[in-house]
């Protein structure tokens, strides 16, 4: 029972490099968010998409991307990796606009390090 | 500016009793609230939500309370478990928003 999947767990970068984030469900859900989370703060959300082929950006979107081509993929692309970007991802995703509720499944999280 | 508030950044109870966690909000559009909680190193985990139609929702120990007029609800867990020891954190949404708003959440110690 996987629900969202998300790799790697931990990573470590310099500033400047590039790194992929990787994400997948097998819950067949709809929408698709990427969070992060700096210490003692709650879950800023970065995008998200609402099905394959759409992505919108969320609160704290600059220095990030993200692709959407199947329903169960989410990927969130750092570009140019800088200090501020050192925090915890966490991928998660939740059925379509008709559930009750709106339940998001989180995945473990991803710890990045910019040094 | 914090839409979604939980003030408390900390709370210790004995294990047995009650432990209550507020959670304050401003918009008065929201109209779907839910309770996360999260251990450290993983996901938060969906616990228990409450629409602005309902002001009470109970499912085993945990029970949400709504009050729309003081835009406050509460998670009371009875009774605490040790293994209930994790951060917990409220959040909202408007409408068909798809977009949680999210409180900075509230460290919970339940003590044998």
């Amino acid at each position: 029972n996987a629900g969202v999947t998300q790799t790697p767990k931990f990573r470590i970068l310099k500033i400047g490099q590039s790194m992929t984030l990787q994400c997948t469900q097998d819950m067949n859900h709809n929408y698709m968010y990427w969070y992060r989370q700096d210490p003692g703060m709650g879950l800023k959300l970065i995008y998200y998409s609402v099905g394959a082929g759409i992505t919108d950006k969320g609160e704290v979107p600059n220095g990030y991307n993200v692709s959407r081509s199947t329903t169960e993929d989410f990927p969130l692309r750092l570009e140019l990796a800088a200090p501020s970007q050192t925090s915890v991802y966490f991928c998660a995703s939740s059925p379509g606009p008709r559930s009750s509720g709106n339940t998001i499944y989180f995945g473990e999280g991803s710890w990045l390090t910019v040094v | 500016d914090q839409q979604v508030k939980q003030n408390s950044p900390s709370l210790s109870v004995q294990e047995g009793r009650i432990s209550i966690l507020n959670c304050d909000y401003t918009n008065s559009m929201f109209d779907y609230f839910l309770w996360y909680k999260k251990y450290p190193a993983e996901g938060p985990t969906f616990l228990i939500s409450i629409s602005s139609i309902k002001d009470k929702n109970e499912d085993g120990r945990f029970t949400v309370f709504l009050n729309k007029s003081a835009k406050h609800l509460s998670l009371h867990i009875v009774p605490s478990q040790p293994g209930d020891s994790a951060v917990y954190f409220c959040a909202a949404r408007a409408g068909n928003n798809r977009k949680l708003i999210w409180g900075l959440g509230t460290s919970l110690a339940v003590n044998p």
